[in-house]
């Protein structure tokens, strides 16, 4: 079926850096786009990039900007979201989406991935 | 960036009520609003895109409607399975932003 999955939960020491795996299944990868959204603990949703599957093009909130890395490989039909110089607020849970654009609705979201930063 | 406020930012209801949640943006976004519906330790679900287009599968007790900065979500009877977070999401313009929820609780 049309999924995304993602990879499981991460800890980390403040400083260290994550990247969490979304791989898609069930539809034509390089069809969409996938975004990464962040989720804070008792907290809202906020956006944080998107990657263009089908030519790689990126963007990024300007609150990340300089922090993440979203990259993907369209021979896995895996997208990736790298979060660098982690610190304690940086725990969340983050999910991938399936969209259109740069700014789109999401009909297909990855189940989240939580990660812990603590030292 | 657009900013999406919601109100009330929680709301005690009883199984079988009407519940209307509303959602402002600090600018027009003419019809381009999602509503999605989050359960504790679940992804956003999507109800409504377009403003007022249900998204397949959804109950028809959820509708949605509004145009430019203000924007309503309706459950005309609440159910059980409703008691959860409800978020809106403008998509007009990048970066796409999400207002702060609004949690329906039992009352």
């Amino acid at each position: 079926q049309v999924q995304l999955v993602q990879s499981g939960a991460e800890v980390k020491k403040p400083g260290a850096s994550v990247k969490v795996s979304c791989k898609a299944s069930g539809y034509t990868f390089t069809d969409y786009a996938i975004h990464w959204v962040r989720q804070a603990p008792g907290q809202s949703l906020e956006w944080m990039g998107w990657i263009n599957a089908a030519n790689g093009n990126t963007k990024y909130s300007q609150k990340f900007q300089g922090r993440v890395t979203i990259t993907r490989d369209t021979s896995a039909t895996t997208a990736y979201m790298e979060l660098s110089s982690l610190r304690s607020e940086d725990t969340a849970v983050f999910y991938c989406a399936r969209g259109w654009d740069v700014s789109t609705y999401h009909r297909l979201w990855g189940q989240g991935t939580l990660v812990t930063v603590s030292s | 960036d657009i900013q999406m406020t919601q109100s009330p930012s929680t709301l005690s209801a009883s199984v079988g009520d009407r519940v209307t949640i509303t959602c402002w943006a600090s600018q027009s976004i003419s019809r381009w609003l999602a509503w999605y519906q989050q359960k504790p330790g679940k992804a956003p679900k999507l109800l409504i895109y377009e403003a007022s287009s249900l998204e397949s599968g959804v109950p028809s007790r959820f509708s949605g409607s509004g145009s430019g900065t203000e924007f309503t979500l309706t459950i005309s009877s609440l159910q059980p399975d409703d008691f959860a977070t409800y978020y809106c999401q403008q998509y007009n313009s990048y970066p796409g932003t999400f207002g702060q929820g609004t949690k329906v609780e039992i009352k």
